[in-house]
């Protein structure tokens, strides 16, 4: 079946350091991948999202970009910042009959300090 | 804007009760999830539903059920609550299933109920 493997936290850096969270996947077909971000006390909100091989997704200074040779789509920020502290989930979708399922990795803790 | 909202933020449950679960989308959305959050483990699926009255199992659908009576609403039903139900509960929603990966197809989720069982 789908799965996404994300690497584990949580992840501490130092504001305006270089972000990398690993994201790989396993499905068949061409499935849509999505970044999803979980602030302390709230739901998840998309982040970005890429729909086909060599797409890269954006939003917030965020980035990633959809892989289908290494089946991967990690995620990016150049510097990040105290307020990007939160939890990143990677999930994929696959166009199943039944309506849109989305399978998502464990998630991964950031946290920012100054 | 868009708005999912779920009845209660924090809920507090004794073992062997019948609990309730609600969501309410204004979207319109035809599609609407019930998942549960535990560290570590990431989010799995419990029930979907794609119209009214119409329900499927998730991943882990044992000691849930599901009710959906009208488009905007989806239940979720602990018939007889245990202790390893303790845990965050997010219902999300979606447009009808296009089959194109557009923009509209993004799920938009409540802000979780975090459930204990005592």
């Amino acid at each position: 079946g789908d799965s996404v493997t994300q690497m584990e936290g949580p992840v501490t850096l130092s504001e305006e350091a270089f972000l990398t969270i690993n994201c790989t996947y396993t499905a068949t077909g061409y499935p849509s991948l999505f970044w999803y971000v979980q602030y302390p006390g709230e739901g998840l909100q998309l982040l970005l999202k890429a729909t086909k091989a060599d797409d890269k997704g954006s939003n917030k200074g965020f980035e990633a970009t959809y892989r289908k040779e290494t089946t991967s789509f990690h995620l990016e920020k150049g510097s990040v910042q105290v307020s990007d502290s939160a939890v990143y989930f990677c999930a994929l979708r696959r166009f199943t009959g039944g309506g849109n399922k989305l399978t998502f990795g464990t998630g991964t803790q950031l946290k920012v300090e100054l | 804007d868009v708005k999912v909202t779920q009845s209660s933020r924090y809920l507090v449950k004794r073992t062997g009760e019948k609990v309730f679960l609600e969501c309410v989308q204004d979207m319109d959305h035809e599609n609407m999830f019930w998942y549960r959050q535990d560290p570590g483990l990431g989010l799995r699926l419990i029930y979907f539903s794609y119209d009214v009255k119409m329900k499927e199992k998730g991943d882990i659908p044992e000691g849930y059920s599901v009710s959906r009576e009208k488009k905007e609403r989806f239940s979720l039903i602990l018939e007889s609550a245990s202790t390893n139900q303790t845990s965050m509960y997010l219902c999300a929603s979606i447009p009808h299933f296009s089959g194109r990966a557009s923009s509209t197809d993004t799920q938009y989720f409540g802000p979780g109920t975090r459930l204990t069982v005592l």
